[in-house]
């Protein structure tokens, strides 16, 4: 299995430019979820995904963020306009069962917005 | 507030020493606790999961504690190698208004030295 994938590895941009990060979960998972890592706050849960369907998107820090998953295979995390704060490695991960499952995470995105 | 805390923030020890690193949460009601893995430029990686009755758990060098009156967690490394030098991240869940939810602790981490 190849694991979760995720693109680009690392996207740099302009403030004020939308930013799409990309997930292939690992066939066969029921659960996706999307995270946001920095130095000072650590991992963050933004939002998850059960079959498909958003059931706790309330780690999405604002409306400037939003996640869809069309199909099984394909997730995406949108940031429109992006702001240097949004500055972070964001890791989509994913679980066969349930959230405390074991997720599998992707190698991450490194997200810079000057 | 849910709160997972670990301590040291990060820690320096020789090659073939052992390493205690401790994870202190506020979480209720408890539902798991997980160990995580991360190496530089990586997602993390699942060391250990114990649920609320279990009180120790063996990965390897790696073992796992949890005290779950005190809601205290130890990861214990034995003879540690060069390879062990990484992030380790504790992770409580914990469940709110019939859903899941993770607490992830900003981790401690650890370099080892030859």
């Amino acid at each position: 299995d190849a694991g979760v994938i995720q693109s680009p590895r690392h996207e740099v941009t302009e403030m004020g430019q939308e930013v799409t990060l990309r997930c292939k979960p690992i066939s066969g998972h029921d659960y996706l979820f999307w995270y946001r890592q920095t130095m000072m706050r650590g991992l963050e849960l933004l939002i998850y995904f059960n079959n498909n369907v958003p059931i706790d998107d309330s780690g999405m820090p604002e409306d400037r963020f939003s996640a869809k998953m069309p199909n099984a295979s394909f997730s995406t995390l949108k940031i429109q306009p992006s702001e240097p704060r949004d500055s972070a490695v964001y890791f989509c991960a994913s679980s066969r069962a349930a959230i405390a499952d074991t997720q599998y995470f992707g190698p991450g995105t490194r997200l810079t917005v000057l | 507030k849910n709160q997972v805390e670990q301590s040291p923030q990060s820690l320096i020890i020789l090659e073939g020493k052992n390493c205690t690193l401790q994870c202190n949460y506020t979480v209720s009601p408890f539902s798991n606790l997980r160990w995580y893995k991360q190496d530089t430029g990586r997602g993390p990686v699942s060391l250990t999961i114990m649920t609320f009755s279990e009180n120790t758990k063996s990965n390897g060098r790696y073992t796992a504690t949890l005290d779950a009156d005190t809601k205290q967690s130890s990861l214990h490394i034995t003879a540690s190698q060069l390879s062990d030098s990484a992030s380790y991240i504790c992770v409580v869940s914990w469940n709110s208004g019939g859903y899941q939810k993770v607490t992830f602790g900003i981790g401690t981490k650890l370099q080892v030295i030859p």
